[in-house]
């Protein structure tokens, strides 16, 4: 059974510094990893989706990683704003269990000006 | 704006009654899912549906639950007889193979529901 972690909860830190985001999952059988935006009682953003296949992806001052072997993805945020602050979420859709995204509770990120 | 739309965006019902929730999907995409969130944690898979076939449904999703797309393209979730443990965030999002996003199958999310039984 899949699981997904997301260390730590919550985490805070000064504008301008590089958020790091951790992402772990037990079933490296997965078919893609995506990373989402969530801001308070609001729907999920889509920030980026890494096939299983690739290594990284891009976006402007996003960038994620992922290591299917070691079951981890890491998001980087280059030069945090306080516009980034948020709760990033990963999700997993495994290959024996397509269509399904699987979630991890979130990082709740605040950054302060 | 051509995104995922819901509706309604909050609703308080009493413990007891039905509700029904409305999904409308981007307008090309032919994959539609259903989720549910509480507070502090991620959401869960309920159902999904590719055009009008309902192909995966979760354990959560109870006989009380029910979810339809009859067209294949906006879809409804019912829930009968609610009880406060339904209280959440119900979540839709849309997919298609042959997105924009180079047939990646990116699930893109609506706004939600948010549902408080009393």
């Amino acid at each position: 059974k899949q699981e997904v972690t997301q260390i730590p909860a919550a985490l805070s830190v000064p504008e301008g510094e590089n958020l790091v985001l951790n992402c772990s999952f037990t079933d490296s059988a997965i078919y893609n990893l995506q990373w989402f935006r969530q801001d308070p009682g609001k729907g999920l953003t889509s920030l980026l989706l890494i096939q299983s296949s690739q290594r990284e992806q891009t976006s402007g001052r996003l960038n994620a990683s992922l290591d299917k072997s070691s079951g981890r993805s890491t998001l980087y945020i280059a030069a945090s704003q306080p516009g980034d602050s948020a709760t990033y979420l990963c999700a997993v859709m495994t290959t024996d269990s397509w269509g399904k995204l699987q979630f991890g509770a979130g990082t709740q990120v605040v950054v302060t000006p | 704006d051509t995104g995922v739309s819901q509706d309604p965006r909050h609703k308080i019902t009493k413990r007891g009654q039905n509700v029904t929730f409305r999904c409308d999907p981007i307008s090309e995409h032919n994959r539609l899912y259903w989720y549910r969130q509480t507070l502090g944690q991620g959401p869960e898979f309920l159902t999904y549906f590719q055009n009008e076939a309902q192909l995966e449904k979760s354990r959560l999703l109870s006989d009380r639950f029910s979810a339809e797309r009859p067209k294949g393209s906006f879809s409804t979730l019912e829930i009968q007889r609610t009880e406060q443990g339904d209280s959440a965030m119900y979540l839709c999002a849309s997919s298609s193979p042959l997105d924009y996003d180079g047939g990646t199958d990116t699930q893109y999310f609506g706004p939600g529901t948010r549902l408080t039984v009393l």
